[in-house]
């Protein structure tokens, strides 16, 4: 495909059990992007991997927020013991380096914990 | 602490006038600043950006402006259409001293921008 996909577009979970979010960048873009937006407010960094490492992730909230990117092109968020506070819009994005952020965003998973 | 600060929570304009949207940040390091347009249920698409050695950066109807010293940044959409209506986003990002990105964007919290028929 020519974007970012995400999948899936909606995950609704209960309290406590274990979520995994799927991004696939843009073919080529060495750079992928972790972002968490809620309601009222501007996209919120998590992670940043450069191919398969993760170059910053300063951005995780705590231990139960893990991200991976094996071979350099997809990447999945892992929320384990989820609380109803992560409830919010997961955005991926990638780019082509990283060097100069124009970051190309896919539509986003929205996670809804009960 | 809000680092990249959109005030106007919303803006309404009559089609074919100029929509002015603006951003403030605080933090110094940053020299990479981006426009992105969202609308709802899809990702924020990329508009403009501008590198912290300029003032202005023009694509079509859309024009970034820097002000360095007061560290604000602004939108112009000339002339208005419906279709840009959409949360807009400011975004800045810093670079480390060897000349790579820090990778991450700093966000605001959005201006929702309606332009009317």
């Amino acid at each position: 495909g020519a974007g970012v996909s995400q999948t899936p577009s909606n995950k609704v979970t209960e309290k406590g059990k274990y979520v995994e979010l799927r991004c696939d960048p843009i073919s080529g873009h060495t750079a992928l992007y972790w972002y968490r937006q809620s309601l009222g407010q501007g996209p919120e960094f998590l992670i940043y991997f450069q191919g398969t490492g993760a170059a910053d992730d300063s951005g995780l909230p705590n231990d139960r927020f893990f991200a991976v990117r094996p071979e350099g092109s997809v990447s999945t968020l892992k929320i384990q013991r989820t609380e109803r506070g992560d409830s919010a819009v997961y955005l991926c994005a990638s780019s082509f380096d990283g060097r100069y952020n124009e970051q190309f965003f896919g539509p986003g998973t929205r996670l809804t914990v009960l | 602490d809000q680092q990249v600060k959109q005030n106007s929570p919303s803006l309404s304009v009559q089609e074919g006038r100029i929509s002015i949207l603006n951003c403030d940040y605080t933090n110094s390091m940053f020299d990479y600043f981006l426009w992105y347009k969202k609308y709802p249920a899809e990702g924020p698409t990329f508009l403009i950006s501008i590198s912290s050695i300029k003032d202005k950066n023009e694509d079509g109807r859309f024009t970034v402006f820097l002000n360095k010293s007061a560290k604000h940044l602004s939108l112009h959409i000339v002339p208005s259409q419906p279709g840009d209506s959409a949360v807009y986003f400011c975004a800045a990002s810093s670079v480390n001293a060897g000349g790579t990105s820090y990778g991450k964007l700093t966000f605001g919290q959005g201006t929702i921008l309606t332009v009317h028929p």
